[in-house]
Parts: structure tokens; sequence; C-alpha cells
């Protein structure tokens, strides 16, 4: 199993939707999480990090699942702007090294 | 203030020649990440510096592949002799401190080899 598995998509909405994706991360020993965004041919950015309580950055909201090991990223009234593709991140505990998802695809059309 | 800086940006090469990818991490950092990324297998590690001193090459694939941080300002990766299978994105990161989690990431070098 690998280490941390998401849908590569892509997920097709309009403008305006809610979409919502999933990753799940094998190592139980993972302390920190986060959500990365990818841009077509362009570095990745960190988009926001992911806390045990659940968290929310305007239309973003992330939240933990550490019973069945996944992370969630919400987003609201989804914009052409969200097009993009967004990383799971994953660090596990006593190490400061980024594991990464393959990452999952998300085109907002018109 | 300058993100992290790669050269060059683009580069085609035949196979067998040597490869230099270079970096300058965001001044004051003190990690620095070299990636990897194809549709493949995504966004991969292969080695990681503190202070300048390399503290995970796990992710190196072979002994093709060799990288050197000479001062806090500078970093090269290597590849020789390059292979048509090592055409990837690379990326360079740099990170402020050991606690923080926020990596930067340089534009990336699009390696093409022929």
């Amino acid at each position: 199993r690998k280490e941390v598995e998401q849908d590569p998509g892509p997920f097709n909405v309009p403008e305006g939707a809610t979409v919502a994706f999933n990753c799940t991360y094998s190592n139980s020993a993972s302390q920190s999480f986060f959500w990365y965004r990818q841009d077509c041919r362009k570095e990745p950015k960190l988009l926001m990090s992911v806390y045990s309580s659940g968290n929310e950055d305007g239309r973003f909201t992330a939240q933990l699942n550490r019973a069945s090991q996944y992370i969630s990223l919400l987003i609201r009234d989804s914009k052409l702007s969200d097009s993009a593709t967004y990383l799971c991140v994953v660090i596990r505990g006593g190490y400061s090294t980024l594991t990464f998802g393959k990452g999952t695809m998300l085109l907002v059309s018109p | 203030d300058a993100g992290v800086i790669q050269s060059p940006r683009h580069e085609v090469t035949e196979m067998g020649q040597e490869v230099t990818l270079r970096c300058k991490p965001i001044s004051g950092h003190n990690s620095l990440f070299w990636y990897r990324q194809t549709m493949m297998r995504g966004l991969e590690l292969l080695i990681y510096f503190n202070n300048n001193v390399p503290i995970d090459d796990s992710g190196m694939p072979e002994d093709r592949f060799s990288a050197k941080m000479p001062n806090a300002s500078f970093s090269t990766l290597k590849i020789q002799p390059s292979e048509p299978r090592d055409s990837a994105v690379y990326f360079c990161a740099s990170r402020a401190g050991t606690g923080g989690y926020e990596q930067y990431f340089g534009p990336g070098t699009r390696l093409t080899v022929t």
C-alpha cells in the first residue's frame, strides 16, 4: 500500500459548486498533514495545514480523521482559479521530511 | 524577497551526458530539499540537507545521482551519466528551521534526456 494515496481525478465541476477530496495515509505514526496546491507547470505551494480539530480558511475546509487515517479538503463556491492539482502531504513522527501524494486534479468550468 | 532560484529552467541533453542542476535557497533558510516529479511517480524526495549537511539521501535513485551543498546559499544535483528515464521536473525547496514545515519550492528544472 502506498504511503499517501489520492484519487487522481480529474474532478470536473461548474463554478459555484462544492467539491471534496480525500487522501488516505498508511502510516499511523503520521503526525502532521497539509494540502499543497500545484498549478499546471508550476511549483507546489502550501494551501493549508490540517489540524486534528479541523480548520477553515475562507472557502476551504480541511479535516483529519485519525481513526480512518484520512484527511479531506472541501472547497465551497468553486472559482475558475481553483483549477489546479491538490497534493496531500504527510509528515511522519520524528521526521521532518514530507511525503506527497500524487495529487487530485480539479477543473472548474464556467 | 527572492524565492528559491533554480537554473537552468529547461535542459535538453543526450543520453550519457552529465547534467548539473543548481539551486539557491531563500536566504536564512537552513534546510534544502531536492525533489523529482514525474506523471508516473509523482513528487519524490531525493535528498534533504540541514545546515549544509546531507541528512537523508535514501531517495537518490542510484550512484549516477549526487548532490552537494558547499555553503548555505548554493546546492547542486548532478546526474552522470544521464539516461532517458531521468527525464522529469526537478524541484528544489527550502525551509526555515526544523520545526516549521512549510517548504518553499523553486520553479523547477524541466530535464529531457534523449
